[in-house]
């Protein structure tokens, strides 16, 4: 089975300060793809940014980052000159491998707030 | 180019009725996935739509049920309502499930089910 952690429900960054989310998951899966995933109040679920686990180089996108530690199991997102449009709820998620584009299984989510 | 459509927006049912949902998918996307999410959750795999199969499921009860059309499009169905059944529903579209997995989920906007 596969599970991801978010342990931070809410956090604050300043305008144009950096901010870093924290995601702890576990699989049994030797193929792997981790996402993080933006919710604004919108409702619609975006793709922030992804990382394969057989890549050891970490994941970036512009003012957003990914942390790596496949021995850990952990896959923090750092959010670089932070925005008031980057305000939202972010999940971490996991998916298997070949063949598994659809099932993710998702954190709790983070709630961001991005204060002026 | 249109991306994932989700009808209706809102809803209310109430306790035993029956509700279905729709979505279209992203042009060229050929797999549907359908995930429910309570209010504050991160969102929960119900199950994996592609040619017109259920190809992967999740931990729901078979009151929830689906199709896909030949056309790409998919049906939520949900029989026997509960008062925990209310969430929002999400839709997300993929290429086809066996190109190798890691591949972007693109989400609609949801469906809100109120059932009182």
């Amino acid at each position: 089975a596969q599970t991801v952690t978010q342990s931070q429900p809410e956090m604050s960054v300043q305008e144009a300060e950096t901010v870093t989310l924290s995601c702890t998951y576990d699989t049994s899966e030797s193929d792997y793809y981790l996402f993080w995933y933006k919710q604004p109040p919108s409702r619609q679920m975006i793709l922030v940014i992804r990382q394969e686990a057989y890549k050891q180089q970490n994941a970036t996108e512009n003012r957003f980052s990914v942390n790596f530690q496949k021995a850990a199991k952990s896959f923090s997102l750092k959010i670089s000159d932070s925005q008031l449009g980057d305000a939202a709820m972010y999940f971490c998620a996991v998916g298997g491998g070949s063949g598994n584009t659809g099932k993710l299984i998702f954190g709790q989510g983070t709630t961001l707030q991005v204060k002026p | 180019d249109a991306g994932v459509t989700q009808s209706p927006t809102h809803l209310i049912k109430t306790r035993g009725q029956q509700v279905t949902l729709r979505c279209s998918p992203k042009s060229g996307h050929d797999t549907v996935s359908w995930y429910q999410q309570a209010l504050g959750q991160g969102p929960q795999f119900i199950f994996q739509y592609y040619e017109e199969e259920e190809r992967q499921r999740g931990n729901f009860p078979d009151r929830f049920s689906g199709h896909q059309f030949p056309n790409y499009s998919s049906e939520l169905n949900v029989n026997a309502l509960l008062l925990g059944d209310s969430a929002l529903y999400l839709c997300a579209s993929s290429l086809v499930a066996g190109a190798g997995g890691g591949g972007e989920l693109f989400f609609g906007e949801g469906s809100r089910l109120t059932v009182l």
